[in-house]
């Protein structure tokens, strides 16, 4: 079965500094990927998603995610980051054999400093 | 706002009380799901309705019922819940291109806000 691993719990970055938020899957092919936020109180927005091609996606809010098959990692990266951008961080893997669900990595933890 | 709506925003319930939650989107999804979160936890998957046939079911207590009425409705029928099952309860939903399976994993879903469940 598929898993996901989100090495980190919490990061504290200050606003208009870099982001990298880290996930490792594994699954014994290419999965489907993608990355969610959620904001307090509020469900889950997609962010983007990895199915084939070009290994860099680019989703909204500035966001960015790059696939390395070899490194069966799907990091999320922003290049300055928003006092707005705090919220939780979910990479998500939807597999091509049973169990077809999305599995969810245990979250990250986004505190923006001032 | 999304494009997902759930009601109530907010329940608070006894374990005797039966309520339901409603999830209704209008995007011509035809899969739509349940999920349930704990506080710092991911979603966890309760049930899958793909072209309105329950898909998956997550070996959820039968106190939790599902229910699909339409492409564009969800409920979850509450009955005799117990206080560990106070969380915030997820709707779904993703354009699946046919009833296969395939599909349930490879199309991004869309989350309603949520309903905060309290079981006194």
């Amino acid at each position: 079965a598929q898993s996901v691993t989100q090495p980190d719990i919490h990061i504290t970055v200050s606003e208009g500094a870099s982001l990298e938020l880290r996930c490792n899957y594994s699954y014994g092919a290419t999965p489907y990927l993608f990355w969610y936020v959620q904001s307090p109180g509020q469900g889950l927005q997609l962010l983007l998603k990895y199915f084939s091609g070009d290994t860099l996606v680019q989703g909204i809010k500035g966001f960015e995610a790059e696939f390395k098959r070899s490194q069966s990692s799907f990091n999320l990266r922003k290049p300055s980051v928003h006092w707005s951008d705090a919220a939780e961080y979910f990479c998500a893997v939807g597999a091509l054999t049973p169990p077809r669900q999305l599995t969810f990595g245990s979250g990250t933890q986004l505190t923006v400093l001032p | 706002d999304t494009e997902v709506t759930q009601t109530p925003k907010h329940l608070v319930m006894g374990m005797t009380n039966k309520k339901s939650l409603k999830c209704e989107q209008h995007m011509g999804h035809r899969a739509m799901y349940w999920y349930k979160q704990k506080a710092k936890k991911p979603p966890e998957l309760m049930f899958v309705y793909s072209y309105e046939k329950l898909s998956i079911n997550e070996s959820v207590p039968s106190r939790f019922s599902p229910e699909c009425p339409n492409s564009s409705l969800l409920n979850l029928h509450l009955h005799a819940l117990q206080p560990e099952d106070s969380a915030l309860y997820l709707c779904a939903s993703s354009n699946v291109q046919g009833p296969d399976p395939l599909w349930l994993s490879n199309q991004p879903q869309h989350f309603g806000d949520g309903t905060r469940l309290s079981i006194l």
